[in-house]
């Protein structure tokens, strides 16, 4: 089975701090994603990597980074966490859609910022 | 351009009825249509997907209607059970150039009663 997993369900962060959010694949995707689940917002793309090293702006990449310095690791970074930030963030990998089409999601990583 | 809505927000059916989940997109690139499943606690998981050569896809209980020229696709749950209470993404794509980000609309959350 194709797992992806990210390594905090539940972070507590305050104001200013620098936050990363780790999602780890073992399916050899060429893609990662990482989405913002907010109620009545639905799934926003913050940013996706279609390769190590390389990384592409979603819809709402402001106060955000990423790094993928291997290809089964693509990580989020908050540099300087704000309350706005608090929500659910959601991690994805899949091979090029052209192919399988299928986004395999991790469980969540649910943030909180005061 | 990137948007797709997605109708109704939410939706309560009573056990063996039909739910019907409409969305519709306006770029004309997208061509590949999933529907992600979401249980509570969980990320979401690819339900069924459609792509345009086709009107309609089915799988079990769960069918997809496509309209091209309207640009719109729908997801029908036949017999509805309380297992598919869920929260419903519904998605798209396009698949060629190298920009393969998958814009998903806003969810339905579902309710079948017993």
């Amino acid at each position: 089975d194709v797992k992806v997993t990210q390594s905090s369900r539940y972070l507590v962060k305050r104001t200013g701090e620098k936050v990363f959010l780790e999602c780890v694949q073992d399916m050899d995707h060429e893609n990662m994603f990482w989405y913002r689940q907010d109620p009545g917002l639905g799934l926003r793309l913050i940013y996706f990597s279609y390769d190590v090293k390389m990384k592409e702006k979603g819809d709402i990449p402001e106060g955000y980074s990423v790094s993928r310095e291997k290809k089964e690791r693509f990580s989020l970074i908050l540099e300087s966490a704000s309350t706005n930030q608090t929500s659910m963030y959601l991690c994805a990998s899949s091979y090029p859609l052209g192919v399988t089409g299928e986004l395999f999601f991790g469980e969540g990583s649910r943030l909180t910022v005061l | 351009q990137q948007q797709v809505k997605q109708s109704p927000q939410s939706l309560i059916v009573q056990k063996g009825g039909i739910s019907i989940i409409n969305c519709a997109y306006e770029n004309t690139a997208f061509d590949y249509f999933p529907w992600y499943q979401q249980f509570p606690g969980k990320g979401p998981a690819l339900l069924i997907a459609i792509r345009p050569d086709v009107s309609e896809k089915k799988e079990g209980r769960f069918t997809i209607s496509f309209n091209k020229s309207a640009k719109q696709f729908s997801l029908h749950i036949m017999d509805s059970q309380p297992g598919d209470s869920a929260t419903y993404f519904c998605a798209a794509s396009p698949t060629q150039g190298g920009s393969e980000k998958l814009v998903f609309g806003k969810g339905t959350k579902l309710t079948v009663n017993p």
